[in-house]
């Protein structure tokens, strides 16, 4: 497809669990982005990724949460030991090169629900 | 706090009518995007404003911008019941033109069109 996708659209997990996150972006995009919106709320800033490196991750809540880009491409978000806290819309976005001047396009989101 | 504040928070009109939405700011910025938002899942571009630019229009949208008093407007014109979403004004705030783009975004306005 040509847009961002994002697998799964739901997960429900039981507090303590691990989960990962998928996030496919445009081909071609070098830049990508996490965010998590929690209800009522915009979206706020997790991770930044230029090509396979991660250039700000500030937005992490803490150690639990990881995210990788091994190949430029794909990346996937990672959450240890979930936290009811944690539950929220997880969106991803990638833009051509990160530029201020690139529009970000987002992906549908993967709703995260920690019991 | 958020960079970026919408108000109002929601706004109900009659099919037809504009709807004006508006955003405040606290930091300089490079460009504030608007966005749009159904049903809580992905977010959709709407428009880019430069820094360096005081007005934009496409189609029924217009955007102005003004930077001395850190504020954006949204115009919404001749409204439709698929406008029915919330609406984000989101910050670039970055002090280079390359590198971490990353958005800070408002809470929202939640438009409700009344057919």
């Amino acid at each position: 497809g040509a847009g961002v996708s994002q697998t799964p659209s739901n997960k429900v997990t039981e507090k303590g669990k691990y989960v990962e996150l998928r996030c496919d972006p445009i081909s071609g995009h070098t830049a990508l982005y996490w965010y998590r919106q929690s209800l009522g709320q915009g979206p706020e800033f997790l991770i930044y990724f230029q090509g396979t490196g991660a250039a700000d991750d500030s937005g992490l809540p803490n150690d639990r949460f990881f995210a990788v880009r091994p190949e430029g491409s794909v990346s996937t978000l990672k959450i240890q030991r979930t936290e009811r806290g944690d539950s929220a819309v997880y969106l991803c976005a990638s833009s051509r090169d990160g530029s201020s001047y690139n529009e970000q396009f987002f992906g549908p989101g993967t709703r995260l629900t920690v019991l | 706090s958020q960079q970026g504040e919408e108000d109002p928070q929601a706004l109900s009109i009659q099919e037809g009518e504009n709807a004006t939405m508006n955003c405040s700011y606290k930091t300089s910025i490079n460009n504030l995007q608007w966005y749009r938002q159904n049903s809580g899942r992905g977010l959709v571009h709407l428009i880019l404003i430069r820094s360096n630019e005081r007005e934009k229009h496409s189609g029924r949208l217009r955007v102005t911008l003004d930077t001395s008093k850190k504020s954006s407007s949204l115009l919404i014109t001749a409204s439709r019941a698929a406008d029915t979403a919330s609406y984000f004004c989101a910050t670039d705030d970055s002090i280079s033109n390359f590198g971490n783009e990353k958005l800070t975004f408002g809470t929202g306005t939640r438009l409700t069109i009344i057919p």
